[in-house]
């Protein structure tokens, strides 16, 4: 099946520092990709929407200038944590669909980045 | 907005016993519905959807029924194993939108 990989699957940094976390769709090309964070007990909560080329789509109260996303090619999408601070803290997901599928059909998720600000 | 409730708390219970965890949901139109399955270190993982009022998806022996009227999507099954431990996200979608909107997920441990 469709895969999808996320690195780093952990990391931690200083307060202050910028965190970039790459997702990549290693078997198939992803036009879509999706970020959510998921804080210990919570939902997973969409962050924005990556579309390949295009500037992303930011859910309403994440902030883009913190949370820096590019999807520079149809297997790749990031997210830059700029000035990360302990609030920060959380699980980061990624999930990518396949160009030409429909809102029925599977999000290929990532495993996760779990992202520690001390 | 739309949202999804799941049962709280995780659910423990013994090898071959019968499952059911509860979702519903809340949200305008038709949506999409969805459970995942996320096992200890990996991705979420689609386990089955159904798209319309009365649809039942069904996947290695998971079962959940789309009920309009109750706006539920209960997953069920009949005899888990351990290997059936793992976290279980119910979700949806509005037609014509890819934003995926999740329950917190519930832990469920099969002891053997």
């Amino acid at each position: 099946g469709a895969v999808v990989s996320q690195h780093p699957s952990w990391v931690i940094c200083k307060s202050g520092t910028s965190v970039k976390i790459e997702c990549r769709s290693l078997d198939f090309q992803a036009t879509t990709m999706f970020w959510y964070r998921q804080f210990p007990k919570q939902s997973l909560m969409l962050m924005a929407t990556s579309n390949e080329g295009s500037k992303a789509t930011y859910e309403q109260g994440v902030e883009k200038d913190k949370f820096l996303i590019n999807h520079a090619s149809l297997t790749l999408s990031t997210l830059t944590v700029t000035s990360a601070h302990p609030e920060d803290s959380s699980f980061y997901i990624c999930s990518a669909k396949a160009p030409g599928t429909t809102h029925t059909d599977t999000q290929y998720f990532g495993p996760g980045t779990r992202l520690t600000v001390l | 907005g739309d949202s999804v409730t799941q049962m709280e708390g995780p659910v423990t219970l013994s090898e071959e016993a019968f499952l059911t965890i509860n979702c519903t949901y809340t949200a305008t139109g038709y949506p999409s519905l969805f459970w995942y399955v996320q096992y200890p270190g990996e991705g979420l993982q689609l386990l089955l959807k159904a798209t319309k009022a009365d649809d039942k998806g069904s996947n290695k022996g998971f079962e959940a029924t789309y009920r309009k009227e109750t706006t539920s999507f209960h997953l069920e099954k009949g005899s888990v194993q351990v290997s059936d431990s793992a976290v279980y996200f119910c979700a949806l979608n509005r037609y014509g939108n890819n934003r995926l909107a999740f329950g917190k997920g519930n832990q469920v441990v099969v002891i053997p």
